[in-house]
């Protein structure tokens, strides 16, 4: 199994909304990732965790708050998010956290904030 | 962490031998080289890493020059299903901060 499943696909809310996004992977990797993508841009970087521990923020928002329950899952829950989060967020998960590892994508979650 | 320059688009034709470079001049000694494929709403996919010289595997070849400050991504004789947005990133070994660039959209016409 070398797939990284995301669920919901599609995913439409309100500004007062609370939702999760949620991430599996059962490959036995160790580092796990969330990227948000806007149209026609590159993935960003939001979060890393590493054997459950985040190692990485990159100064998102408090609204995105990231969880990892074990080493097969990744949260993303989500409140009072406002229309320019709008985007495709990918989940990616890989070996360890190294550089050099290759990186294995979900096929995202597309989020429209009404 | 290294940052890289790619051509924002290219276009090409069926059958034909698709290469797209990719500079990254201030590439450390431990970085190595990574493109991904990415197709519209889905997430990335690994093509081809390298570190120097020359990589092959089934869909593709990376050339890397000794100095590392480029690298060429090759793709023989693309189809249509090629047409995607390729992305080169460069990292360290030991980091866990991987960083997409802006990527090159390559458009395959029949």
């Amino acid at each position: 199994d070398t797939e990284v499943t995301q669920t919901p696909k599609h995913l439409v809310m309100g500004m007062t909304n609370k939702k999760s996004l949620k991430c599996e992977q059962h490959m036995g990797h160790r580092a796990m990732y969330w990227y948000k993508q806007k149209a026609k841009k590159p993935p960003e970087l939001m979060f890393v965790y590493s054997y459950e521990k985040l190692s990485i923020n990159e100064s998102v928002p408090s609204r995105f708050s990231p969880e990892c329950p074990n080493s097969s899952l990744l949260n993303l829950h989500l409140h009072a998010l406002q229309p320019e989060d709008s985007a495709l967020y990918l989940c990616a998960s890989s070996q360890t956290a190294q550089g050099n590892e290759k990186l294995f994508f979900g096929s995202g979650t597309q989020l429209s904030v009404l | 962490l290294a940052k890289t320059t790619q051509p924002i688009s290219m276009d090409s034709y069926e059958g034909q031998e698709v290469n797209i470079t990719c500079s990254h001049n201030n590439i450390a000694t431990n970085d190595y080289i990574t493109w991904y494929q990415q197709f519209p709403s889905q997430g990335p996919r690994f093509i081809i890493q390298g570190y120097k010289t020359k990589v092959t595997n089934e869909v593709a070849s990376l050339f890397i020059p000794a100095d590392r400050k480029s690298s060429t991504l090759s793709l023989p004789r693309v189809s249509l299903s090629d047409t995607a947005v390729y992305y080169c990133l460069v990292a360290l070994y030991n980091t866990d901060k991987l960083i997409f660039g802006t990527g090159t959209r390559l458009q395959v016409f029949p």
